[in-house]
């Protein structure tokens, strides 16, 4: 079945890159999305990718995917304090409908 | 603004009385859905909507139901809450292929 798995916690230093992994297992997903939930805060879009697509760059964001692998990461560069907060890696095999997520990635930016 | 609401923000209840969450757009989607957070388990899809009148269940729809009266309005019920149904509570508006999502309900059953 559908599954998303995410690694559950990083913590990484201000002006680091931040890399956070995720892996799914439905080879016929078409839209693959990165979430970002900030405390006590609902859902915000971050970027997505299609599935035919093996990287997507939006200012200090980058997508991978290795559709081989099933493996879809999120880089940011130069973390800031205000890149704490959860993100979620969302599959979907239509962009109307039904998102699959994964558990979560806390990230954590240390002054 | 294109937006997603919901009401209540906060609510703490008992077992078994029965209760509404409101979830309303005003950017004329036809596709809607109800999913909960829990820790550690993501986000899970109770119900979903495709257009007025259409309904159907999602990954977890035990305990819950739904209606579609009306394109805006996208209501969560209730009928006889229990314990295991405290969580957090997003409703989402998909049009042009995102996803919009309401600021959630976090519910208490005790």
């Amino acid at each position: 079945g559908e599954d998303v798995e995410q690694s559950l916690f990083l913590s990484v230093r201000e002006g680091d890159s931040s890399v956070i992994n995720c892996t799914y297992t439905d080879s016929s997903s078409t839209y693959l999305y990165w979430y970002k939930q900030e405390p006590g805060a609902g859902l915000q879009l971050l970027t997505y990718i299609f599935s035919n697509m093996d990287m997507k760059q939006d200012q200090r964001l980058t997508v991978l995917l290795n559709k081989k692998d099933k493996h879809l990461s999120l880089r940011i560069a130069d973390t800031q304090t205000g890149d704490s907060a959860i993100y979620f890696c969302a599959e979907s095999m239509d962009s109307s409908y039904k998102l699959i997520f994964g558990s979560g990635t806390r990230l954590l930016v240390r002054p | 603004e294109a937006q997603v609401t919901q009401n209540p923000r906060y609510l703490i209840t008992v077992t078994g009385k029965k209760l509404t969450v409101t979830c309303s757009q005003n950017m004329n989607h036809e596709y809607m859905s109800w999913y909960r957070q829990d820790p550690g388990l993501g986000l899970r899809q109770i119900y979903y909507s495709m257009n007025v009148e259409v309904t159907d269940k999602g990954d977890v729809p035990e305990g819950y139901k739904v209606s579609r009266k009306e394109k805006r309005n996208f209501p969560l019920i209730l009928e006889s809450p229990s314990p295991n149904q405290t969580s957090l509570y997003f409703c989402a508006s998909t049009g042009a292929g995102e996803q919009f999502f309401g600021p959630g309900t976090r519910l208490t059953v005790l």
